[in-house]
């Protein structure tokens, strides 16, 4: 089975600086990997996946993030947050067989400060 | 209207009440879920179902209920809940052995009073 550690509970940045959210996963076979965003009372929304090929994936809003297979990592960033970007952010991993299957992490809350 | 859509999106109940939560999806998945979202935990698979075929539940207690009459709608039957039954309740869908990942709906915000 897969699994999936966001070190960070809560991510304070000011508005306009970079942001880097850390996402670790363990698995014994190869994977796909989602970042996924939850607005306030809202149901989670995909940001990106990484599927194959090209290591850096771009998402919507600005966001990227880049799988690195030797440290077992998919660290989501943004060059410049906008207050609107204050949300929870969730990585969730999967096996390739693409069964019922996605394992999430506990979630990053992003807070943007003016 | 297209993606995931959950009715009611907020839902106060007595503890000896019963209700349902309600989702549809117009995306032509054959796989559905049902998630609790806690304040402060992880989210929590619930119930899956694959093909309107239950596969999975996880240790659910029984005054939850899950029902999926027809691959595009799911429903989440509650019965004599508990006041930490209270979170936000989510649906998904998917397309199985496709790696698109899940479309969640908004949620019902559930209060046990």
């Amino acid at each position: 089975a897969q699994s999936v550690t966001q070190l960070d509970s809560q991510v304070p940045v000011f508005e306009e600086a970079p942001v880097e959210l850390r996402c670790n996963y363990s698995s014994s076979v190869s994977v796909y990997l989602f970042w996924y965003v939850q607005y306030p009372n809202q149901g989670l929304q995909l940001l990106l996946k990484y599927l194959s090929g090209s290591t850096l994936v771009k998402g919507i809003n600005g966001f990227e993030a880049e799988f690195n297979k030797s440290q077992t990592s998919f660290h989501l960033r943004k060059p410049s947050v906008h207050i609107s970007d204050t949300a929870e952010y969730f990585c969730a991993v999967s096996d390739r067989t693409g069964a019922n299957n996605l394992f999430f992490g506990t979630g990053t809350r992003l807070t943007v400060i003016p | 209207e297209t993606g995931v859509t959950q009715t009611p999106r907020h839902l106060v109940m007595g503890m000896t009440n019963k209700k349902s939560l309600k989702c549809e999806q117009h995306l032509g998945h054959n796989a559905m879920y049902w998630y609790k979202q806690s304040a402060k935990k992880p989210l929590e698979l619930m119930f899956v179902y694959s093909l309107e075929e239950r596969v999975e539940n996880n240790s659910v207690p029984s005054r939850f209920s899950p029902e999926c009459p027809n691959s595009s709608h799911l429903f989440l039957h509650l019965h004599t809940l508990q006041p930490e039954d209270s979170a936000l309740y989510l649906c998904a869908s998917s397309q199985e052995h496709k790696p698109y990942g899940y479309t969640f709906g908004s949620g019902t915000r559930l209060t046990v009073v």
